[in-house]
């Protein structure tokens, strides 16, 4: 069972434009919702996290959309840059007993064109 | 730089072998996980370790094991090697047992069974 599906396999911007990622969840018991980037030959490395008391975050040109009734969540890049090019990845975890690691979407590959 | 250090970067080994990966967490982090990438499951939990305790167990399998010594460190014990068990193997740290505050992953080390 997949818990959280990421949306879409691959993404092609153009430079200046705006890349949008999209990640729905099932299991109501998440409450922390982290965006990871990745380069090819590297670990995932944190780019932004939100909690479901909030509704957008917004850090420099990376912001998280979150509808906590639609159990969705998505990642805007503004001003999409060549060295955004990476595959990104959402993920949830919850808190307390029976907590379990990150649940992992399958991942983007983003290409931004110059 | 996370701050995480994997050691080796790459291992090679033949089927029924068995291999130890080392992970170093951030300093001061006392969380470490353990997760598997592959191209047809993704990145999947396998175990954390809180200060050298168990703290939860996600999909790793019998053959597998982990443990956390006193300086935090951690290794991942794989013994019965199979082709599937080909992957990049990243851990990742955190200052705290909750799943929900932020992980830092290692640059990984990539197993090759053959």
């Amino acid at each position: 069972q997949q818990q959280v599906k990421q949306s879409p396999q691959s993404l092609i911007v153009q430079k200046g434009g705006i890349s949008i990622i999209n990640c729905a969840y099932e299991n109501t018991a998440f409450d922390y919702f982290p965006w990871y980037q990745q380069f090819p030959g590297k670990g995932p490395a944190l780019l932004i996290a939100i909690r479901p008391d909030v509704s957008e975050k917004k850090e420099g040109r990376f912001t998280i959309s979150f509808n906590k009734s639609a159990k969705q969540f998505s990642l805007h890049i503004m001003d999409s840059q060549p060295g955004d090019s990476a595959t990104y990845f959402c993920a949830a975890s919850k808190a307390g007993g029976g907590a379990d690691g990150l649940t992992f979407g399958k991942g983007t590959h983003l290409i931004i064109q110059p | 730089d996370s701050g995480v250090t994997q050691t080796p970067k790459h291992l090679i080994t033949a089927t029924g072998q068995r291999v130890t990966l080392r992970c170093s967490p951030r300093s001061g982090d006392l969380s470490v996980y353990w997760y598997q990438q592959s191209l047809d499951q993704g990145l999947q939990f396998l175990i954390q370790y809180y200060n050298g305790e168990e703290r939860a167990k996600g999909n790793i399998l019998e053959r597998f094991s982990a443990q956390q010594f006193p300086d935090l460190h951690s290794e991942l014990n794989l013994s019965s090697l199979e082709l599937g068990d080909s992957a990049l193997y990243f851990c990742a740290s955190s200052v705290d047992a909750s799943s929900t505050y932020e992980q830092y992953f290692g640059p990984g080390t990539r197993l090759t069974v053959t």
